[in-house]
């Protein structure tokens, strides 16, 4: 069966400070993976995505960036956290079905981070 | 582009049934329905791919209008273990095809 892993679970880190989220899955091959953000009222905002080894899209501006070294790793990164990074991130797999709209995700447990 | 879900929070009894509602100003080629507990990851509970498609599983159940472009979750006859934060995601035609999620409806039971 497949399965996601997510880490560290939470963390504080400080303004200015580096960030390095991981997200690896097992049971699959060719997964698609995705990066949310889910903030306090603004639901779950799509930050990244990936169809393979080094194919990143990202859907929002900012000063985050992803990364898949491999085919079922995931890595979310910041060189310099702001106090607006703050949030709940969640890693995300789909199984590329061929038919447009039909990808349902499996999320990880998240990634709890809070910037002072 | 982020879909609209209304109510934002709902209280009910036990036993009571409820309607969440997601609306699109845009045109919606298929529309995915979450659950997230507090504290835990989003689950996935049923996708609609078609306009007219309904579907439902236990006493929860969904419909897909794709002309008014909007979506209803129907919870029937509510118990505890439904309460949460249920999430719309919806697939826009012409887009690279990943969810963008409303800001969710939280969902509270009491016995």
């Amino acid at each position: 069966s497949q399965t996601i892993h997510q880490w560290p679970a939470t963390l504080v880190q400080p303004v200015g400070s580096p960030l390095s989220l991981e997200c690896t899955v097992e049971g699959t091959s060719n997964p698609n993976l995705y990066w949310y953000r889910q903030a306090a009222g603004r639901g779950l905002q799509l930050l990244f995505y990936s169809v393979g080894i080094g194919q990143i899209s990202s859907e929002v501006p900012q000063n985050l960036s992803a990364s898949r070294p491999q085919d079922r790793q995931f890595i979310l990164s910041s060189k310099k956290l702001l106090l607006s990074d703050s949030g709940f991130y969640l890693c995300a797999w789909s199984v590329p079905t061929g038919l447009f709209g039909a990808n349902v995700l499996t999320f990880g447990a998240g990634s709890r981070l809070t910037v002072l | 582009q982020q879909p609209v879900q209304s109510p934002q929070a709902v209280i009910l009894r036990e036993g009571e049934d409820a309607v969440i509602n997601c609306s699109s100003s845009k045109a919606l080629y298929s529309v995915h329905w979450y659950r997230q507990k507090h504290g835990e990851a989003p689950v996935f509970l049923m996708i609609l791919l078609k306009g007219g498609e309904q579907k439902g599983h236990d006493k929860i159940s969904a419909s897909f209008n794709e002309k008014k472009q909007q979506s209803s979750l129907y919870l029937t006859a509510s118990q505890l273990s439904y309460s949460g934060t249920y999430f719309c995601g919806t697939v826009y035609g012409g887009s690279q095809g990943n969810l963008i999620f409303g800001k969710g409806t939280k969902l509270s039971v009491k016995p």
